[in-house]
């Protein structure tokens, strides 16, 4: 089946320092992928969809300077929390949709803990 | 605005009981319903994925079920096991492909 990669999948690192995640489609090419973030005991937030070549599309709310997202072949997507502070401290989920007929599924990576100290 | 809720919000059953996890969405007009499952820290594994013109789907021990009109989805899980125990979630899909989410049901099957 098809598999998306997140990596790295824990990361504390202290205020202030910027974070790269990375998420791969390992098996399909995606023209669209989404960055989702969880809070304990919450439901998943979608934050951004990005397609491939183009700039990403943020959620209200969500601070595009923050939160830098590059899309920049159609198996990777990078989601980059610049200045970190203790409040962005969350689970950061991305997903894949595989192709682009209406009824293909997501496929979800296994997540990012980000610690901010 | 799409709202997913989801009941109970924590389950606990014994080994091999039969159970029926329900989510509900103030907006009818979806593309489709997809059910995960996600294990404590980790990402989520796609359960089922029911069409908007489709009732119900079944894979093996699960079967989904689809009211678009009431705004409501079933997940049966049948003879329970201590491995189904997970947070269950449940998202539909609205337009330009975003998933809405429920805050999920948190599910223990006691041995």
């Amino acid at each position: 089946g098809a598999v998306v990669s997140q990596h790295p999948s824990w990361v504390i690192c202290k205020s202030g320092t910027s974070v790269k995640i990375e998420c791969r489609s390992l098996d399909f090419q995606a023209t669209t992928m989404f960055w989702y973030r969880q809070f304990p005991k919450q439901s998943l937030m979608l934050m951004a969809t990005s397609n491939e070549g183009s700039k990403a599309t943020y959620e209200q709310g969500v601070e595009k300077d923050k939160f830098l997202i590059n899309h920049a072949s159609l198996t990777l997507s990078t989601l980059t929390v610049t200045s970190a502070h203790p409040e962005d401290s969350s689970f950061y989920i991305c997903s894949a949709r595989e192709g682009t007929g209406e009824s293909q599924p997501q496929h979800f990576g296994d997540g990012t803990r980000l610690s901010i100290l | 605005k799409q709202e997913v809720t989801q009941i109970p919000a924590a389950l606990s059953v014994p080994e091999g009981e039969n159970l029926v996890l329900n989510c509900s969405f103030t907006d009818s007009a979806i593309y489709n319903l997809q059910w995960f499952r996600q294990d404590p820290g980790k990402g989520l594994t796609s359960l089922l994925l029911i069409q908007s013109s489709q009732r119900e789907q079944t894979s093996g021990r699960l079967n989904a079920s689809l009211d678009k009109s009431s705004g409501r989805s079933t997940l049966y899980i049948a003879a329970s096991q201590p491995g189904d125990s997970a947070t269950y979630l449940c998202a539909v899909r609205r337009s330009n492909y975003k998933l809405t989410f429920g805050k999920g049901t948190l599910l223990t099957v006691n041995p």
